[in-house]
């Protein structure tokens, strides 16, 4: 059974840094492309970075290039999402996701885990 | 940039056949997924590749993907469908793209 379980959110100040971190279990991690999704408070769903299943390919959106960097450990099985510079408007909750590399779809959703960005 | 378009609301009576529209330019030369998203839960794949269903989800969920429009179909729509639902490309310049959503109100 594919499970995913995010941890890591909280309360940070603007401009303040969190780590947010994915354990994966129940398919070969490594062989798998993974992204973080948010969802801010009323809002839709915003896909916010990618990374192939190696690490050598990672892909963010333009709102988050330069702040946020997106890593993975194939050895531990995790997903990491490291965010710097952080604003009131990345206040949301942050799922992971496996995803399908080629076409990029993604089959399995963790909880998700909230982050407030607030002072 | 690539965006997708969605309607902010579709309704529908129990039994009946929702559509939910997405459109972006030159759509249907893309792969779209489908997600269902619930109040407090996680979002569910209930489409992928266009048309394809992962395992577990009713046969009354189909997609369809031509032109400028995808369209996800829910046949003898249920009380439980009750939920938004989001569709999803893959552009070369934005990577993923997710549309706006659609929120479904069975009535």
């Amino acid at each position: 059974e594919v499970q995913l379980l995010e941890s890591g959110g909280g309360l940070v100040q603007p401009g303040g840094s969190l780590r947010l971190s994915c354990s994966a279990s129940g398919f070969t991690f490594s062989s798998y492309a993974m992204s973080w999704v948010r969802q801010a408070p009323g809002k839709g769903l915003e896909w916010v970075s990618g990374i192939g299943g190696s690490g050598g390919s990672t892909y963010y959106t333009d709102s988050v290039k330069g702040r946020f960097t997106i890593s993975r450990d194939n050895s531990k099985n995790t997903l990491y999402l490291q965010m710097n510079s952080l604003r009131a408007e990345d206040t949301a909750v942050y799922y992971c996701a496996k995803y399908d590399g080629s076409t990029w779809y993604g089959d399995y959703w963790g909880q998700g885990t909230l982050v407030t960005v607030s002072s | 940039s690539y965006d997708l378009t969605q309607p902010p609301s579709v309704s529908v009576s129990p039994g009946q056949t929702a559509s939910i529209t997405c459109s972006g330019d030159k759509l249907g030369d893309k792969y779209a997924s489908w997600y269902q998203l619930k109040p407090g839960q996680s979002p569910v794949l209930v489409i992928y590749e266009d048309s394809k269903r992962p395992s577990g989800i009713p046969e009354r969920f189909s997609g369809s993907n031509s032109g400028n429009t995808a369209t996800l179909t829910i046949s003898g729509t249920q009380a439980m469908d009750e939920a938004d639902y989001y569709c999803q490309a893959w552009d070369s310049s934005a990577h993923v793209v997710f549309g706006g959503g659609t929120k479904l109100t069975v009535l």
